[in-house]
């Protein structure tokens, strides 16, 4: 069974902090992807990444596929209450395994 | 509308009871997914359609859900004999191609069902 492990669980920090997110497996995926989701709504894709090793920029938001492609990264620099919500890992393995998220919270 | 619409928004039933839970996917999107998530986790698949065939129904609970998809497009989530363990978000993505790396998943807001 494909398992991503995804942490930390909770985040609460100020407005123009840094933090990482880590998604971690023992698997290999095809691909992974990162959603972002807020309250009452279903998730919006943010990212792909295909590529051992590749990293994609999202403005602030920085996204890293692991070499072995079993784990990833989200870096956001100066967080805004704006970034505030779930943030979920996803790798594809025939079908797409979901990380149990990371409930992040900004405050000003 | 322009994106997968899902219906009703919230649904509270009592314990027993069968529900039926329905998504819109958009227009001439040919595959179709059922994912559960509980509160505050992250999403677990119950099914997936390619057109109204599903490939892959392993993520089906127990024999008490069942799904289907007619015309390509609408899709219903049947839940019998309700137990309070179903209690969770139902949410249901959409996308243009059957599934691969590549692919992106359009979510629905989903529906919150409640089990009293």
């Amino acid at each position: 069974t494909q398992l991503l492990e995804q942490s930390p669980q909770f985040l609460s920090i100020q407005e123009g902090e840094n933090l990482t997110v880590y998604c971690n497996s023992s698997s290999v995926f095809s691909s992974l992807q990162w959603y972002r989701q807020e309250p009452g709504e279903g998730p919006v894709l943010l990212v792909t990444v295909v590529t051992g090793g590749e990293v994609k920029k999202l403005k602030r938001l920085t996204f890293q596929f692991g070499d072995a492609r079993k784990d990833s990264s989200l870096h956001i620099t100066a967080a805004q209450p704006g970034d505030t919500g779930l943030y979920l890992c996803a790798g594809y393995g025939g079908k797409l395994i979901f990380g149990q998220g990371t409930e992040l919270s900004v405050k000003p | 509308g322009a994106g997968v619409s899902q219906s009703p928004s919230n649904k509270v039933t009592e314990k027993g009871k069968d529900v039926e839970l329905r998504c819109d996917p958009i227009s001439g999107h040919t595959a179709l997914y059922w994912y559960r998530q509980s509160l505050g986790q992250g999403l677990e698949f119950l099914i997936y359609f390619q057109g109204n065939s599903a490939p892959d129904k392993s993520g089906l609970p127990s024999d008490r859900f069942s799904a289907e998809r007619t015309g390509g497009s609408v899709s219903t989530l049947t839940i019998q004999r309700t137990q309070q363990e179903d209690s969770a978000v139902y949410l249901c993505a959409s996308s243009s191609q059957g599934t691969n790396e590549y692919n992106e998943q359009f979510f629905g807001p989903g529906t919150r069902l409640t089990v009293l």
